[in-house]
């Protein structure tokens, strides 16, 4: 069954240092997301993204954050200067409609320590 | 705005007892709701959806949601529990406008116990 790749699988990263966390969404999948959860807290959406660019976006997805698709394969979510408070386990997720009735597929996660 | 409250934490059960994790919703137009679960280092699994056809939504694994409109909830059973089914399960809801967008609960952790 195809599968949804993230990596890394743990990160650790110093406060204020740049971080990029990779993901592969399934090949013919065409709509592209970041969550993520905080230790305890709820998983939470952060920025949807279709045809190259931004669909949406919460308010927790702030200048500090980016994502793009630099090579049609790679989905990237790049926190520009870390906090402390972006300590979290990060999802990928992908689907080939617009709209969660028809299901995503997320990856495994990222776990992100800020330390 | 739509918002998603799973009751209690924490769930233990024994084997073979039955399952009942229960998920209110908040929504001002008919929502899609889904049951989402996650093994120890994995990712979400998708268990089930419902998305305005049977009330009654069958899943993967002898899971099973019933949408009830007049009480808000889509509460997930499973007559039986496993062993296996030790896991987080998250409840969700997307509105159809809303571009795919879901909105999580804070999840049930489900402990089986021999």
């Amino acid at each position: 069954e195809p599968e949804v790749t993230q990596t890394p699988s743990h990160q650790v990263t110093q406060m204020g240092q740049e971080v990029i966390l990779r993901c592969v969404p399934i090949s013919n999948h065409l709509y592209f997301y970041w969550y993520r959860q905080i230790l305890g807290q709820k998983v939470e959406f952060l920025v949807s993204f279709y045809n190259n660019e931004i669909s949406e976006k919460s308010e927790i997805f702030d200048d500090q954050f980016s994502v793009e698709r630099p090579d049609g394969s790679n989905f990237t979510l790049k926190i520009r200067s870390t906090k402390l408070e972006d300590s979290a386990m990060y999802f990928c997720a992908s689907s080939d409609h617009l709209g969660a009735d028809y299901g995503y597929t997320f990856g495994s996660g990222t776990r992100l320590t800020v330390v | 705005a739509q918002s998603v409250t799973q009751l209690g934490s924490h769930v233990s059960v024994s084997e073979g007892a039955l399952v009942l994790l229960r998920c209110n919703y908040s929504s001002s137009v008919p929502p899609y709701l889904f049951w989402y679960v996650q093994y120890p280092n994995q990712g979400l699994q998708l268990l089930l959806k419902y998305t305005s056809a049977a009330t009654l939504v069958k899943g993967i694994n002898g899971f099973e949601a019933e949408f009830k409109k007049s009480e808000t909830s889509f509460h997930l059973t499973k007559p039986s529990a496993h062993m296996s089914d030790a896991a987080e399960y998250f409840c969700a809801v997307s509105l159809f406008n809303q571009g795919g967008k879901l909105i999580f609960g804070q999840g049930t952790e489900l402990s089986v116990k021999p």
